[in-house]
C-alpha cells in the first residue's frame, strides 16, 4: 500500500521567504510526527498531532514554525521568514497508535536557504 | 537531561567479521529503545525494538540498564548491512522519541 509521502521533495527558499512542506500519511493513522534533521545529525522532534489535535509543539525552534493537521489526515508545515539556520531535512512519521512506536516514515523534504 | 549518544560516526568492518554499533542513554524514567536503519536512498525505518527482544536480519540489541547503554550486534556482518543505524529512546510521554546522531556502517567485501 502507499506510505507515507512528503511535497516538494526539495525546496530552495531565499532567506525571508514562507514555505509551506506538506505530509500525506497512511490512511488511518492516528499519529503525526515532525522532525528536523540537521545535516549530520539524528532527527530532532518538533510537533506531534493525534488525530487533528496537536498535543505537542514544544519542539519547534521558533514562532516562525507552525503545523496543523486540520482534518485529522494531512498534515502542513508552514515556516515564515525562512533563516539559514532553517536548512534541514524535514521529516514526517505516522503511527497506527497513539503512541511513538511502529513510525512509518515519510522520504523527507530537503529545505535549503539562500 | 535526556540524551542518546552515539559514539561512532563511521564504523567500517570487513564482511563476516562481527559488528557492534554502540549506543549509550542518559534518562531519568523507565528507557524504551529502539534502533532504525536508513539503507541509501531509502527512508528510516525502524529495525528493532529492545522490548520485542527479538532479532531482525541477525540484529539483536540488548538493553543494560547498569550501563544505560543499547548497543546493536551482528555476529557475521554482510555488505547489504551498510547503511545508517539509529539509535532512540522513547521518553514517557510515549511519543517523543530522543534520537543519537547516527553512525554509518560500511562493510568491505
Amino acid at each position: 500500500g502507499a506510505g507515507v509521502s512528503q511535497s516538494p521533495r526539495y525546496k530552495v527558499a531565499k532567506r525571508g521567504q514562507d514555505v509551506a512542506l506538506r505530509c500525506d500519511p497512511i490512511s488511518g493513522h492516528v499519529s503525526l510526527f515532525w522532525y528536523q534533521q540537521a545535516l549530520g545529525q539524528g532527527p530532532e522532534f518538533l510537533t506531534y498531532f493525534q488525530n487533528e489535535a496537536q498535543l505537542d509543539k514544544s519542539g519547534l525552534p521558533s514562532d516562525r514554525f507552525f503545523a496543523e493537521r486540520p482534518e485529522g489526515s494531512v498534515s502542513t508545515l508552514k515556516i515564515q521568514r525562512t533563516q539559514q539556520e532553517d536548512s534541514a531535512v524535514y521529516l514526517c512519521a505516522s503511527s497506527p497508535r497513539d503512541k511513538a512506536y511502529e513510525q512509518y516514515f515519510g522520504p523527507g523534504t530537503r529545505l535549503t536557504v539562500t | 537531561a535526556q540524551r542518546v549518544t552515539q559514539p561512532e560516526k563511521l564504523l567500517s568492518v570487513f564482511k563476516g567479521a562481527p559488528v557492534e554499533l554502540k549506543c549509550n542513554y542518559s534518562y531519568s524514567g523507565s528507557p524504551e529503545l529502539f534502533w532504525y536503519v536508513q539503507y541509501s536512498r531509502q527512508r528510516l525505518q525502524l529495525l528493532l525494538r529492545h522490548i520485542s527482544r527479538e532479532s531482525i536480519k541477525g540484529f539483536t540489541a540488548d538493553l543494560n540498564k547498569g550501563e544505560t547503554s543499547f548497543h546493536l550486534k551482528k555476529p557475521f556482518a554482510q555488505e547489504e548491512d551498510s547503511a545508517m543505524y539509529y539509535c532512540a529512546l522513547l521518553m514517557d510521554s510515549n511519543y517523543q522519541l530522543i534520537w543519537g546522531a547516527g553512525t554509518k556502517l560500511i562493510i568491505k567485501p
